[in-house]
């Protein structure tokens, strides 16, 4: 069955530090992972999707098919980044059907 | 604000009332999705329509749950003889195609008393 994992639920860093979200997945096809974000207030958004390769905001996610991660990624933490993430799984052939993980809060402190 | 309306935002109701929620996807759109997302939890897949066609419903939708979109605009979500477990944030989201990004609305924040 198909899983998403965040076994974080909150992560603390202080401004200009070094961040990482951790994401793990159990899925029998080839997977295709998403970050989605909830800042206070708004809506649940897209932050990044792996096949794009993108960095946005300064947030990076490499997909590990070894081990199974997709792992969200900043080097410098800025306070307006502080917000819920969730990552996510689409399955194949299910429209667009998306497995989510419990989601992750971070806090960057000034 | 031409994003996903989900009305209402917050619905009280006594244990056993049916309620019904509504969305209005974004015009364009012909897919939408229903997800529930309880505290602590990321959101759950509900049931998906492509235009006016239901295709794909989770287990977590009991038969009390029902949801239409009747001319593959607008969809409503009845939940009947309401639980307590079925207070939740209930979800709406559209997408314009398959592996497009989906767009969410607020939710409806229900609570079952």
């Amino acid at each position: 069955a198909q899983r998403v994992t965040q076994p974080e639920k909150l992560l603390s860093v202080f401004k200009g530090a070094p961040v990482e979200l951790k994401c793990n997945y159990s899925y029998s096809g080839s997977p295709e992972l998403f970050w989605y974000v909830q800042y206070s207030r708004q809506r649940l958004q897209l932050l990044l999707r792996h096949i794009s390769r993108e960095s946005i905001k300064g947030f990076t996610a490499d997909l590990n098919k070894g081990e199974t991660s997709f792992h969200l990624k900043k080097p410098f933490a800025q306070e307006e980044d502080s917000a819920m993430y969730y990552c996510a799984l689409l399955h194949a052939g299910a429209g667009n059907m998306l497995t989510f993980g419990g989601g992750t809060r971070l806090m960057v402190k000034p | 604000d031409t994003g996903v309306s989900q009305n209402p935002r917050h619905k009280i109701t006594k244990r056993g009332q049916n309620v019904t929620f509504r969305c209005d996807p974004i015009s364009e759109h012909n897919r939408l999705y229903w997800y529930r997302q309880t505290l602590g939890q990321g959101p759950e897949f509900l049931t998906y329509f492509q235009n006016e066609a239901q295709l794909e419903k989770s287990r977590l939708l009991s038969d009390r749950f029902s949801a239409e979109r009747p001319k593959g605009s607008f969809s409503t979500l009845e939940i009947q003889r309401t639980e307590q477990g079925d207070s939740a944030m209930y979800l709406c989201a559209s997408s314009s195609s398959d592996r497009e990004k989906l767009f969410f609305g607020s939710g409806t924040q229900l609570s079952v008393l």
